[in-house]
């Protein structure tokens, strides 16, 4: 079936610096999602795209939807503790409106 | 706010047992969806429903069979649990469209002894 893939698997960083992760998929997507998932929580959802080569901002956080439609990424500017977690991107396929694809997850450490 | 509740946090079952994982939504989404999380493979769709008495197979679907009577619930039912269901389980909903968005529940940690 349909994949994507994200990158990195783990990060591990400084309180402050800049984050940066990306999504790839070898077919066409509709929509991207990037959602974060808290330890013993579910996946709360932090931007959507809907078109390509659309760039959003929820804070801190900015992801594009690349202009091929087969890509994504999430930046995050000055980490903060409360970043850590599992950061999944997401989409719809081409002409798939009803399921959604996800990526096997970023798992952000932030050092003291 | 829309609310996904998960009947059970954990759960630990033996092989064999039949095992009801039951989700509800307060929103009155027409869709609604069960993943598992394992570590290293993300989430994976198993079956997803577009409303009442309806239901999809996803991708994982083996094991595995569902029920929505209603359309606030959305049951996952394992007829006869393996040790390789272990597992995070996480129910979603949402109400219809693909810019709406997908909410999920807090997960149920099954272990299956």
């Amino acid at each position: 079936g349909q994949q994507l893939n994200q990158s990195p698997q783990s990060m591990f960083i400084q309180e402050g610096e800049d984050v940066s992760m990306n999504c790839t998929s070898s077919s066409i997507f509709n929509t991207w999602l990037w959602y974060k998932q808290d330890p013993g929580e579910g996946p709360v959802l932090l931007i959507a795209l809907y078109k390509a080569g659309e760039l959003t901002s929820n804070g801190r956080l900015t992801a594009q939807f690349g202009i091929t439609r087969k890509d994504s990424f999430l930046n995050i500017s000055a980490s903060i503790p409360s970043d850590v977690g599992i950061y999944f991107c997401a989409g719809h396929p081409l002409n798939r409106d009803d399921k959604i694809i996800f990526g096997k997850g970023t798992r952000l450490h932030i050092l003291p | 706010d829309v609310k996904v509740t998960q009947s059970s946090r954990y759960l630990v079952k033996r092989t064999g047992e039949k095992v009801f994982l039951e989700c509800v939504q307060d929103m009155d989404h027409e869709n609604m969806f069960w993943y598992r999380q394992d570590p290293g493979l993300g989430l994976r769709l198993i079956y997803f429903s577009y409303d009442v008495k309806m239901k999809e197979k996803g991708d994982i679907p083996e094991g595995y069979s569902v029920s929505r009577e209603k359309k606030e619930r959305f049951s996952l039912i394992l007829e006869s649990a393996s040790t390789n269901q272990t597992s995070m389980y996480l129910c979603a909903s949402r109400k219809g469209d693909r810019t709406d968005t997908q909410y999920f529940g807090p997960g149920t940690r099954l272990t299956v002894l």
